[in-house]
C-alpha cells in the first residue's frame, strides 16, 4: 500500500498568510493526487488534482505542486472561509490512500 | 445537479450489521466507479472500499473491512450498498460514499456525499 506522509497535522495563521501543506508519498505515485478540503458537517470538497490542476470553481488562491512523491498544497492569502481540514489522496493504485489531514486555523 | 444521499447509518451493538445506502442523481450511474470512505473520531479520512462501474463491477476493499463489508451496487435503482458485518468499535465512523470521475475505481472522486453516521456501541 502507498502511505501518504502529510504535515504539518495542524497549521494557525493569520488572514492574508500563505500557508503551505506538504504530502510525501511512500513511493512514486505518477502526479495522481488531489488536495480536499473538509469542513465540519459538509462533504469533502476536492480543490486540485492531478497534483497541480484547479478544480473547476475553485478559487485561484489555492495552488498545488510537486510530482514523484512529493507534492505542495498552498494558499496565497488565507482568508477566514478557509477554516478546515485539508487532505491529500492518491488515486494512482488500490487501495486508495489519504493523508492524515491538516487543521487549518485562523490566529 | 450531481446528488449522493447516504442513509442506513445508526447504532448497533458490537458483532452486528448494518447496510448502507447511497442514493444518487444527476448523473449516469453505471458508467462510473463508487467507493466508500469513512471519518472515525478523531481520525483521518479512510477509503473502505469501491466498485467500478459497467457491467460486470469489480469489487476491492481495505484489508480493515475484508471479509466483513460487502460493497455492491443496483444500476436500475442508481443506489450504492455497504453491507457491513461483524461490526466492531473501531468501524465507528462517518460513512461518505463518493463518484469517481470514470469508470475504473483507482481514479479521483469529484463528487461526496453528506455522510451517515455509524456508531458501534453496546
Amino acid at each position: 500500500d502507498i502511505q501518504l506522509v502529510q504535515s504539518p497535522s495542524s497549521l494557525s495563521a493569520s488572514v492574508g498568510d500563505r500557508v503551505t501543506i506538504t504530502c510525501q508519498a511512500s513511493q512514486g505515485i505518477n502526479n495522481y493526487l488531489s488536495w480536499y478540503q473538509h469542513k465540519p458537517g459538509k462533504a469533502p470538497k476536492v480543490l486540485i488534482y492531478d497534483g497541480s490542476k484547479l478544480e473547476t470553481g475553485v478559487p485561484s488562491r489555492f495552488s498545488g505542486s510537486g510530482s514523484g512523491t512529493d507534492f505542495t498544497f498552498t494558499i496565497r492569502s488565507l482568508q477566514p472561509e478557509d477554516v478546515a481540514t485539508y487532505y491529500c489522496q492518491q488515486y494512482d493504485s488500490l487501495p486508495s490512500t489519504f493523508g492524515q489531514g491538516t487543521k487549518l486555523e485562523i490566529k | 445537479e450531481v446528488q449522493l444521499l447516504e442513509s442506513g447509518g445508526g447504532l448497533v451493538q458490537p458483532g452486528g450489521s448494518l447496510r448502507l445506502s447511497c442514493a444518487v442523481s444527476g448523473f449516469t450511474f453505471s458508467s462510473y466507479a463508487m467507493s466508500w470512505v469513512r471519518l472515525a473520531p478523531g481520525k483521518g479520512l479512510e477509503w473502505v472500499s469501491a466498485i467500478s462501474g459497467g457491467g460486470r463491477p469489480y469489487t476491492y476493499y481495505a484489508d480493515s473491512v475484508k471479509g466483513r463489508f460487502t460493497i455492491s451496487r443496483d444500476n436500475s435503482k442508481n443506489t450504492l450498498y455497504l453491507q457491513m458485518n461483524s461490526l466492531s468499535v473501531d468501524d465507528t465512523a462517518l460513512y461518505y460514499c463518493a463518484k469517481s470521475i470514470v469508470i475504473l475505481p483507482a481514479s479521483r472522486f469529484d463528487f461526496w456525499g453528506q455522510g451517515t453516521l455509524v456508531t458501534v456501541s453496546s
